[in-house]
């Protein structure tokens, strides 16, 4: 069965203190992972999408990574603005997109 | 900039009562997806549509049905609200490739079922 673990479910850094959340998965035939970060009470926003193990993309402090069994979003020197859960998704060979539970991340000034 | 809207943010129905759940994409995108979302339980996919009159059922479709008669507009209709379907909804639109393009997400429903 497909499925999509992240962790930590929730992380508190301060200010300026780097850190990585992972997201583990089991699909068949890995389409693309991606990875959106959601505001309270807001829909999820896009960050990033990967394709293949060892592909990397950054986007300002944030930089995704992928294996074939895992992703990590490394989070460096973040700032309280970067607070936010952050949602790893994965779509497979049949299309169908299971999203992880999320990590909440809370910098601290 | 895409722009993905939905009809409500909060809203309050009775057991029992017909809900619609409106959205509306003005990007052009062939594909709509409607979402809910629960502490503990993530977002899980209730129905999506890759074209206008199709539709397809997600991971949770029970209780639920969508229309989509104009290429713009994804609509998710409870024909008898329950309480355990209180939650947050989310649409969400994508490209034309069969889904793999990342999605833009309107900014949610937050429906309470009393």
């Amino acid at each position: 069965e497909d499925q999509v673990t992240q962790s930590p479910e929730a992380l508190r850094l301060q200010e300026g203190e780097s850190s990585s959340l992972n997201c583990s998965y089991t699909v068949s035939g890995l389409r693309g992972l991606f990875w959106y970060r959601q505001d309270p009470g807001k829909g999820p926003e896009f960050l990033f999408t990967l394709y293949s193990a060892g592909e990397e993309k950054e986007k300002e402090r944030l930089k995704a990574t992928l294996t074939k069994k895992e992703s990590f979003l490394h989070i460096t020197a973040p700032k309280p603005e970067d607070s936010a859960t952050y949602l790893c998704a994965v779509q497979g060979r049949d299309d169908k997109i299971i999203f992880g539970k999320g990590t909440r991340l809370h910098i601290l000034p | 900039d895409v722009k993905v809207t939905q009809s409500s943010r909060y809203l309050v129905k009775r057991t029992g009562e017909k809900v619609f759940l409106e959205c509306v994409q003005d990007m052009d995108h062939e594909n709509m997806f409607w979402y809910r979302q629960d502490p503990g339980l993530g977002l899980r996919l209730i129905y999506f549509s890759y074209d206008v009159k199709m539709k397809e059922k997600g991971d949770i479709p029970e209780g639920y049905s969508v229309s989509r008669e104009k290429k713009e507009r994804f609509s998710l209709i409870l024909e008898s609200a329950s309480t355990n379907q209180t939650s947050m909804y989310l649409c969400a639109s994508s490209l034309p490739r069969t889904g793999l393009d990342e999605q833009f997400f309107g900014p949610g429903t937050r429906l309470t079922v009393l």
